[in-house]
């Protein structure tokens, strides 16, 4: 496989359930980003992790928690959602988080819907 | 701080016509400008970028797109429009290094413009 890849692609889950997103990339990038894209919203930018280590929490909030093992794989980890945190969840990947030089590769994203 | 505007929500063309997708921006310094396209059911794939030099910029799948710092636009066009371009189209603006040499590599993406094309 190459690319960036992301699982489940669907995903439908009560508010009071825990669930994972999961995202691996195989592009060698130090760089992994989670974004959520809802309807008639810009993307908006959730966490950023260079090197495993988290560089941006973007005032996410903590039912939502980011785990990196390593530089290949990033999880979303999901409890007690709310509806209106149905969207798509975007991963990304780039060569290096601080060089712009570097572009964002993307994934296909899972669609969440919380009932 | 930076923002991104598209004004159209959503443009229909004709196949074979031109197109041309607006992107505003608002940044204090040189900004580093981008065109994203998102298939359905697909994430974001990178058109084109600037970041500096020549204005005019060439991208993949025959899309160009011209940074105008006099207007702070960065419009998207492509002469001739194909059935498969129809998508929805993010334009972003990344930050650099800032006068204090911080990196803030973070890109800001506007609303999307979706584009259906008629046969």
């Amino acid at each position: 496989e190459t690319g960036v890849t992301q699982t489940p692609r669907h995903l439908v889950m009560g508010m009071t359930n825990k669930k994972s997103l999961k995202c691996e990339q195989h592009l060698g990038h130090n760089a992994m980003y989670w974004y959520k894209q809802s309807a008639k919203k810009p993307l908006e930018l959730m966490f950023v992790y260079n090197f495993k280590e988290q560089t941006e929490n973007n005032s996410v909030p903590s039912r939502f928690s980011p785990e990196c093992p390593n530089s290949s794989h990033l999880f979303l980890h999901l409890h007690t959602l709310q509806p209106e945190d149905s969207a798509l969840y975007l991963c990304a990947s780039s060569q290096d988080w601080d060089r712009l030089l570097s572009p964002l590769h993307f994934g296909n994203g899972t669609r969440l819907t919380v009932t | 701080a930076q923002s991104v505007t598209q004004p159209d929500i959503h443009i229909t063309v004709s196949e074979g016509a031109s197109l041309e997708l607006r992107c505003n921006y608002s940044y204090g310094a040189t900004p580093y400008l981008f065109w994203y396209v998102q298939s359905p059911g697909q994430g974001l794939q990178l058109l084109l970028k600037y970041f500096s030099g020549d204005t005019l910029v060439q991208g993949i799948k025959g899309f160009e797109a011209e940074f105008k710092r006099s207007q702070s636009s960065f419009n998207l066009r492509k002469p001739s429009v194909h059935w498969s371009d129809a998508a929805e189209y993010f334009c972003a603006v990344g930050a650099g290094r800032d006068a204090g040499g911080t990196s803030y590599a973070k890109l800001t993406f506007g609303q999307g413009t979706i584009l259906t094309v008629h046969p």
